[in-house]
């Protein structure tokens, strides 16, 4: 079955320290993974994806599809970083994107 | 360029009502999405539209909910009779198709669904 898995409801740091939200999938053949974010009372907007290899606002991910993971990383988290993250899947065969549930990231001054 | 749109921003009916929501997607873009947050679970997909044609309707719930698109452009998703469970925020999102390789999703805002 096709399962996007976000461990961590709430990851809690301070300004300066580093982040990593962890997302794991399970997809036979090869994934089309996302990350979203939602700001509060934004909507969800895309963060990167991992086939443009990209960094956008200081944050990574690298698929890795031996541990079938695609985890969001950023060196040094600011305040601004606070919001709802979401990794997600696009169903193979099908347009349908897959969500995890979701981390909500806070970052304390 | 507008995002995509959704209307109303809240709706707050009553259980055995009918509630219609809408969705304006980016122009140009021929790919349409419904997708629901119900209280305390992931954002699930709910159908697909290419134009006017409902390519994957494999999430919808029920028959109590029926999605439409004339003339490939605005969609509606509507609710008849609403029910408690239906309570949610119901988001639309729409793409262009497959180019550079992927094929991207842009949301709306989403509408807040309340069933009393």
């Amino acid at each position: 079955a096709q399962r996007v898995t976000q461990p961590e409801k709430l990851l809690s740091v301070f300004k300066g320290a580093p982040v990593e939200l962890k997302c794991n999938y399970s997809y036979s053949g090869s994934p089309e993974l996302f990350w979203y974010v939602q700001y509060s009372r934004q909507r969800l907007q895309l963060l990167l994806r991992h086939i443009s290899r990209e960094s956008i606002k200081g944050f990574t991910a690298d698929l890795n599809k031996g541990e079938t993971s695609f985890h969001l990383k950023k060196p040094f988290a600011q305040e601004e970083d606070s919001a709802m993250y979401y990794c997600a899947l696009l169903s193979g065969g099908y347009n349908k994107l897959i969500f995890g549930a979701g981390t909500r990231l806070a970052v304390h001054p | 360029e507008a995002g995509v749109t959704q209307f109303p921003s809240h709706s707050v009916i009553e259980k055995g009502q009918t509630v219609t929501l809408r969705c304006d997607p980016i122009s140009g873009h021929d790919n349409l999405y419904w997708y629901r947050r119900v209280m305390g679970k992931e954002i699930k997909f709910l159908l697909h539209f290419v134009k006017e044609s409902k390519q994957d309707e494999s999430g919808m719930p029920n028959n109590r909910f029926l999605a439409e698109r004339t003339g490939g452009t605005y969609s509606t998703l509507k609710v008849q009779p609403a029910e408690l469970e239906d309570s949610g925020v119901y988001f639309c999102a729409s793409s262009a198709g497959w180019t550079g390789g992927t094929d991207t999703q842009y949301f709306g805002p989403g509408t807040r669904l309340t069933v009393l």
